[in-house]
């Protein structure tokens, strides 16, 4: 089985504090993804990536940033944390030709304070 | 664009009950249809899938047949158990780079 591994379950930070997400996937899946979740709001897209070094703005990148330096491994990082970035972060990957299909990690509560 | 629209929840059901998640969808071209689910602590997990009009897919128990016409892709099970208790997501896919669009999610409880 596919396995997609977030570093953190849960996360606590301060306002200003840079913050990484990681996110580890183990079938050489072309493609990543992060997303946002937060009630109400269903699932946001932030960036994605359908390659080494290459990425993409999703539907809400601002305060974002995303790396993307081995195929495998996708980061997320907030360069100054801020309160309205308290959200469960999820992470996906996807083969690249089998497009329809995502797969989902266990997702990072992050808590700004 | 693509959008998803699914009912508010949470929809709170006793066991064995017959279950109706209703999805609609607004989208250029002929999308992909999906189920997704999450269960409490977990990622989000292909529940079932339909690629083109008519098409049924199923799942678990669980049913959805994509209507064109209608625009709709409703998610049905027949008897719910406890262990159904998740977020249920609809999402479609146009076949792009950038994934899913999905919808906002319905809580489901179901009580013994």
């Amino acid at each position: 089985d596919v396995k997609v591994t977030q570093s953190s379950r849960y996360l606590v930070k301060r306002t200003g504090e840079k913050v990484f997400l990681e996110c580890v996937q183990d079938m050489d899946h072309e493609n990543m993804f992060w997303y946002r979740q937060d009630p109400g709001l269903g699932l946001r897209l932030i960036y994605f990536s359908y390659d080494v070094k290459m990425k993409e703005k999703g539907d809400i990148p601002e305060g974002y940033s995303v790396s993307r330096e081995k195929k495998e491994r996708f980061s997320l990082i907030l360069e100054s944390a801020s309160t309205n970035q308290t959200s469960m972060y999820l992470c996906a990957s996807r083969d690249g030709r089998e497009w329809e299909k995502l797969f989902f990690g266990s997702g990072t509560q992050l808590s700004v304070l | 664009g693509n959008s998803v629209t699914q009912m508010e929840g949470p929809v709170t059901l006793s066991e064995e009950a017959f279950l109706t998640i209703n999805c609609t969808y607004t989208a250029t071209g002929y999308p992909s249809l999906f189920w997704y689910v999450q269960y409490p602590g977990e990622g989000l997990q292909l529940l079932l899938k339909a690629t083109k009009a008519d098409d049924k897919g199923s799942n678990k128990g669980f049913e959805a047949t994509y209507r064109k016409e209608t625009t709709s892709f409703h998610l049905e099970k027949g008897s719910v158990q406890v262990s159904d208790s998740a977020v249920y997501f609809c999402a479609l896919s146009g076949g792009g780079a950038d994934g899913l669009t999905f919808g906002k999610g319905t809580h489901l409880i179901i009580q013994p």
